[in-house]
């Protein structure tokens, strides 16, 4: 069954340092969406991400945040400058059409030290 | 904007014992409802969703939900609980023309022998 990939499954950086966090969305789907989970807290909305453009954004997803589809298969996060807040676990999910379900990848736990 | 409250972090029950859990939701307009769960160190997994074509919704491993317009609940359960069933489980609603998914704060489902 195909599935959401994400790389690296754990990721360890400075403050400050840029990271770049990848997911592999299954091939047919067209709506692309990044989520995140501080420890203990609920998963929130980054980003979504449809014909090659953001389609909407959350107020958590600023300027330090930026997403690409490079090459037609991956899905990146990319965050320029970390920050301690933003340690936290990164799901990528993706979906063939807008109202079916969306299909998340097992994350990326993103440290910040 | 959407909000989805979920009654109790924890729930512990016996092996063989009912499962509720409680999803309450805000909109006003029914929405598409879902439910995921969290296995340890692993991504959300879809256990069922509501889309307005039954009050009923059956799910995998034996889970179903029942969606109830008057009390803008709909809670998750399942006649006997298993030991495999010990994740976190969250209750998520729909939201906006690309159908973010905002998620409730979680409960973790504790099953003792």
């Amino acid at each position: 069954e195909p599935e959401v990939t994400q790389t690296p499954s754990h990721q360890v950086t400075q403050m400050g340092q840029e990271v770049i966090l990848r997911c592999v969305p299954i091939s047919n789907h067209l709506y692309f969406y990044w989520y995140r989970q501080i420890l203990g807290q609920k998963v929130e909305f980054l980003v979504s991400f449809y014909n090659n453009e953001i389609s909407e954004k959350s107020e958590i997803f600023d300027d330090q945040f930026s997403v690409e589809r490079p090459d037609g298969s991956n899905f990146t996060l990319k965050i320029r400058s970390t920050k301690l807040e933003d340690s936290a676990m990164y799901f990528c999910a993706s979906t063939r059409q807008v109202q079916e379900t969306q299909y998340f990848g097992p994350g990326t736990r993103l440290l910040v030290l | 904007a959407q909000s989805v409250t979920q009654l109790g972090s924890h729930v512990s029950v016996s092996e063989g014992a009912l499962v509720l859990l409680r999803c309450n939701y805000s909109s006003s307009v029914p929405p598409y409802l879902f439910w995921y769960v969290q296995y340890p160190n692993q991504g959300l997994q879809l256990l069922l969703k509501y889309t307005s074509a039954a009050t009923l919704v059956k799910g995998i491993n034996g889970f179903e939900a029942e969606f109830k317009k008057s009390e803008t609940s709909f809670h998750l359960t399942k006649p006997s609980a298993h030991m495999s069933d010990a994740a976190e489980y969250f209750c998520a609603v729909s939201e906006g023309s690309f159908q973010k998914l905002v998620f409730g704060t979680g409960t973790r489902l504790l099953v003792s022998p």
